[in-house]
């Protein structure tokens, strides 16, 4: 079945690095756009990064810009978030999710996030 | 950055009520809108995407309307597995983003 399922989650002191990883199953995960959202806790959504399906296009939101790092490997079936300089504020749970649209030209047009995984916890404290 | 404002942020209600959440863009999205629920401890599940298009498996009770700037999402008779909390997403451009959420609570 289609599956997504994170790992890599912890406990991290603040300025530490955390690598989290989705691994993605029951479906070509070469041909979708791929997404990470987080959820601080009692708090909503937020979308933090996406990635092209070949890598070519990645984007990420203001919080975490020049700190986050998305990547992917095909051949893997695999989606990695690389968290550097992290902050309190970091603290969340951590979800990937499949990005479902279609590419027209040069530009992504997704109607929604159709499959995530079950989400991995990241607490940034001393 | 487009923001979302959902109201309301609760509302309490019965089994077989009807339940409107409203959701709002501050700038146009044509149809670029998807709504989620998610219940405690879970991920997010798609529900409607496309505005108004009901994502396979969703019950037919869930429906969704508008365009523009100004969207809704509708459960026609509430069912106790509907209690829960809905967000919308706009899909129209990055960065994406979401409502602050719509908490759907039993009266």
């Amino acid at each position: 079945q289609v599956q997504l399922v994170e790992s890599g989650g912890g406990l991290v002191k603040p300025g530490g690095s955390l690598r989290l990883s989705c691994a993605a199953s029951g479906f070509t995960f070469s041909d979708y756009y791929m997404s990470w959202i987080r959820q601080a806790p009692g708090k909503g959504l937020e979308w933090v990064s996406y990635i092209s399906s070949s890598s070519s296009y990645t984007n990420y939101a203001d919080s975490v810009k020049g700190r986050f790092t998305i990547s992917r490997d095909n051949a893997k079936n695999s989606l990695y978030l690389q968290m550097n300089s992290l902050r309190a504020e970091d603290t969340a749970v951590y979800y990937c999710a499949r990005l479902w649209g279609y590419s027209y030209g040069s530009t992504y047009y997704y109607y929604g996030m159709d499959v995530w995984g079950q989400g991995t916890t990241v607490t940034v404290s001393s | 950055d487009i923001q979302m404002t959902q109201s309301p942020s609760s509302v309490s209600a019965s089994v077989g009520d009807r339940v409107t959440i409203t959701c709002r863009a501050s700038q146009g999205i044509s149809s670029w809108l998807a709504w989620y629920q998610q219940k405690p401890g879970k991920a997010p599940k798609l529900l409607i995407y496309a505005a108004s298009s009901l994502q396979s498996g969703v019950p037919s009770r869930f429906s969704g309307s508008g365009s523009g700037t100004d969207f809704t999402l509708t459960i026609s008779s509430l069912q106790p597995e509907d209690f829960a909390t809905y967000y919308c997403q706009q899909a129209n451009s990055f960065p994406s983003t979401f409502g602050q959420g719509t908490r759907l609570e039993i009266k």
